[in-house]
Order: C-alpha cells, then structure tokens, then sequence
C-alpha cells in the first residue's frame, strides 16, 4: 500500500541549532500536510502543500514540496523551546485520504 | 479550543469491558475521523464519516465500531477491551469529504485498560 517514510524518528538539537525532517512518498501526492503535536497535546494542522516545487514560510518554519510531488521537508531555522514537539507530514493520496508520516520528534537538549 | 469536543478526557476500565467515545466536530465540518495514538507511537487511521455515512475504513478492530448521527456528533465504541487498547483515542473533523484544507483535532481521550 502507500507509505510515506519520515525521518529521522527523533532529532536532538540544542536551542539555536536548526532542525530538518523529510517525508518521502511512494507516490505522487495531491498536497502534503504538516502538523504539529506538543508533548500532551493534539496534532494542530500547520500548513498545506499543493503546487509541485512550493516553498512556504511561517516566521523560523519553512516547508517545501518536491518537484515530483513525492517529497517534503519542514526546516526550522534557530530552534527555541517552543518548537519542541513530534512534526507529522501527511499526504494527500489519489482517493482523498491522508497518508501519515511516523513523526519527527524535537527534542532540545539542556 | 479547536472546536472540536471529545469526551470524556479520561477513561479507566478493566479488560473485557466495553466503553463509548465520543465526539462533536467543528461547527460546519461534515466529516469525522476517528485515529489511535499509541504511546510515543504514530497516528493509526481507524474510521472516518462523512455526512452520516462511512466513507473509509483504516485499521479498525472489529472489537471497535463508529457511527455517526444526524446531529453530525460520533461515537466509537470499544468492546472486549484488552490491555493493548490503552492509547489516545483522537477524533478530527473537516469542512468536506476529504482533508482538502487539514484536519482539526480534538484534544482526545486518553483510555487506560487495566
């Protein structure tokens, strides 16, 4: 079936460092979703991707869509403690559903 | 407040018991997924409903069923509970049949099987 990979699993950073995680489709992808879940918290929806080689920025955040509509990346740019959470992509399959990623979580070290 | 309601917050049961979840979506959202969260784990795709109806079906147990109502509220229900159904129950809505514009998500109920 479709799968769509993410990496890494998780990711330590200290804060100011910068922080990537991709998302890689065996299929082409409508859109692509980002979502964002806080530790306890629900996933809160970030940002869509339709356009094949779209970039979007929200302040420190900047996402991108592959070409071939089969990738994605979320960067953050000098992380702050806020940012810590598990980033999910989820892609927007041929029959309108979304196929999630298996998180990314963020975590900043002391 | 996404606007999305789940209750309750909370479940304690023991094994074998059978309890119902439920859930209200975003005032105007027609479809209702249903997702499992176990700990530290990914977001498992069990149901979801549109307007009603069933429209896709994910990896749902056949111990668990959904519906919907005409008010557009869900309920999943849980039977012959076992210890590794412990996990975050989350319920998300949308305006349409599909995801076009994201998911809002309820805050989930957390149930522990014991």
């Amino acid at each position: 079936g479709q799968q769509v990979m993410q990496i890494p699993q998780y990711q330590h950073v200290q804060e100011g460092e910068d922080f990537t995680t991709y998302c890689n489709s065996s299929t082409t992808l409508s859109n692509i979703q980002w979502y964002k879940q806080r530790p306890g918290g629900h996933p809160v929806f970030l940002i869509q991707l339709v356009k094949s080689g779209e970039v979007k920025k929200q302040k420190r955040l900047t996402f991108q869509f592959g070409e071939a509509k089969k990738n994605s990346s979320l960067h953050i740019t000098a992380t702050q403690t806020t940012d810590v959470g598990t980033y999910f992509c989820a892609g927007l399959d041929s029959n309108y559903q979304l196929i999630w990623g298996a998180g990314t979580k963020l975590i900043i070290k002391p | 407040d996404s606007g999305v309601t789940q209750t309750p917050k909370h479940l304690i049961t023991a094994t074998g018991q059978r309890v119902t979840l439920r859930c209200s979506p975003r005032s105007g959202d027609l479809s209702v997924y249903w997702y499992q969260q176990s700990l530290d784990q990914g977001l498992q795709f069990l149901i979801q409903y549109y307007n009603g109806e069933e429209r896709a079906k994910g990896n749902i147990l056949e111990r668990f069923s959904a519906q919907q109502f005409p008010d557009l509220h869900s309920e999943l229900n849980l039977s012959s509970l076992e210890l590794g159904d412990s996990a975050l129950y989350f319920c998300a809505s949308s305006l349409t049949s599909g995801p076009l514009y994201g998911y809002t998500f309820g805050s989930g109920t957390r149930l522990t099987v014991v």
